[in-house]
């Protein structure tokens, strides 16, 4: 069962654009809610995270926007730079399960 | 920082071979998984381990198995490799204090022929 559902699979954006993904959980019992960047060849690693009990989080260029009564949250890339370019996962983690549950991806590519 | 090393990067086997994929760990992490990475479908949780000679099933365990003699190394293995595991497969490992922190190996990528 798909716990967290995550769209677009395809992202292209401009440069300097905003780029924007969404995810939507389904088990309200998670504790965080992170998100990882992959590059090519290489594995995932963690971006930035949100507790439930914040709205928003904001880490240079990234944002996440929480919204606990609607179940999802976003990932905001302010001035999206071709470097920017690769595969983002949301996740939710559950402490008492011990694991991180992914969405399934979203590949980002920003046109220089 | 933590690094995850898996010891191929491509691998080729045949229908029915047994196939070993190794992970090492070097920080003395206690929690780590096995993910299989396949486009539309994220990243699925085969194994994960606790502890040395603990582990636990997944979303996705048919067809595999795991060992863990050692707390820095875990292994998948594949008993009987059909062409439906063809994958990316990611050895992850729980990076303490940040529980929902995982660092990643590059990766295998499995190919069975």
């Amino acid at each position: 069962q798909q716990q967290v559902k995550q769209s677009p699979q395809s992202l292209i954006v401009q440069k300097g654009g905003i780029s924007i993904i969404n995810c939507a959980y389904e088990n309200t019992a998670f504790d965080y809610f992170p998100w990882y960047q992959q590059f090519p060849g290489k594995g995932p690693a963690l971006l930035i995270a949100i507790r439930p009990d914040v709205s928003e989080k904001k880490e240079g260029r990234f944002t996440i926007s929480f919204n606990k009564s609607a179940k999802q949250f976003s990932l905001h890339i302010m001035d999206s730079q071709p470097g920017d370019s690769a595969t983002y996962f949301c996740a939710a983690f559950s402490g008492s399960a011990r694991q991180l549950t992914f969405g399934s991806g979203t590949q980002l590519t920003v046109l220089p | 920082d933590v690094k995850v090393t898996q010891s191929s990067r491509y691998l080729v086997k045949r229908t029915g071979e047994k196939v070993f994929l190794e992970c090492v760990q070097d920080m003395d992490h206690e929690n780590m998984f096995w993910y299989r990475q396949d486009p539309g479908l994220g990243l699925r949780l085969i194994y994960f381990s606790y502890d040395v000679k603990m582990k636990e099933k997944g979303d996705i365990p048919e067809g595999y198995s795991v060992s863990r003699e050692k707390k820095e190394r875990f292994s998948l293995i594949l008993e009987s490799a059909s062409t439906n595991q063809t994958s990316m497969y990611l050895c992850a490992s729980q990076t303490p204090p940040i529980n929902y922190g995982y660092t990643f190996g590059s990766g295998t990528r499995l190919t069975v022929v």
